[in-house]
């Protein structure tokens, strides 16, 4: 079952502009992760944000975590069309678990 | 490259038959896990091994199983295959212990039943 919803389903920004993409979930986490997906290829881990984290960077991309309202934003600033992809949430109760996966959002950077 | 190889990368095949997919996680990985991507259900867990013994269990239909071998590498086996088992087979590995690791991921089995 999924455990994280992502907003919006879809978006289309152009080159330049910030995306940004939010994930809820439903139950206590030890850590929630973002990866992308290249259409129809494998997942790439892109960040990961424990529960005792407020916000983390790399590079382009920040995270924020809010676990008392359940809930992640992902925020790639300056987009380039490189970035279209899918990206998606998913939690972790604790180490060495399964990821829980949220539906995705699809991003699409027109140039 | 993540350093996770599957095969194979695409399989066409009819309703009824068995297949089976392989993995090889990444050196030093002992987890493994099994999750398969279809258009209605997303991404969904289906079981995970950690060196050689099952570990978790999540979606998993009594039709699939799958094991983890000495070498780490790890099979996917389908059988009794139905037309909505079509989907996209990834598995994934990482590295072993408390802390929270990210899991690395393969190209993935495009699995078609017709």
């Amino acid at each position: 079952s999924q455990q994280g919803e992502e907003d919006p389903q879809a978006l289309s920004i152009q080159e330049g502009e910030n995306a940004t993409m939010n994930c809820s979930y439903k139950t206590s986490i030890n850590n929630l992760q973002w990866y992308r997906q290249n259409s129809g290829r494998g997942l790439v881990h892109l960040i990961l944000i424990r529960s005792n984290e407020r916000e983390k960077h790399s590079g382009r991309l920040r995270v924020t975590l809010d676990t008392s309202k359940k809930s992640s934003s992902l925020l790639i600033t300056a987009s380039r069309a490189a970035d279209t992809a899918s990206y998606f949430c998913a939690t972790q109760l604790s180490g060495n678990t399964p990821l829980v996966f949220g539906k995705g959002t699809r991003l699409s950077v027109i140039a | 490259d993540s350093g996770v190889t599957q095969t194979p990368k695409h399989l066409i095949t009819a309703t009824g038959q068995r297949v089976t997919l392989r993995c090889s996680p990444r050196s030093g990985d002992l987890s493994v896990y099994w999750y398969q991507q279809s258009l209605d259900q997303g991404l969904q867990f289906l079981i995970q091994y950690y060196n050689g013994e099952e570990r978790a269990k999540g979606n998993i239909l009594e039709r699939f199983s799958a094991q983890q071998f000495p070498d780490l590498h790890s099979e996917l086996n389908l059988s009794s295959l139905e037309l909505g088992d079509s989907a996209l087979y990834f598995c994934a590995s990482s590295v072993a212990g408390s802390l929270p690791y990210e899991q690395y991921f393969g190209p993935g089995t495009r699995l078609t039943v017709t």
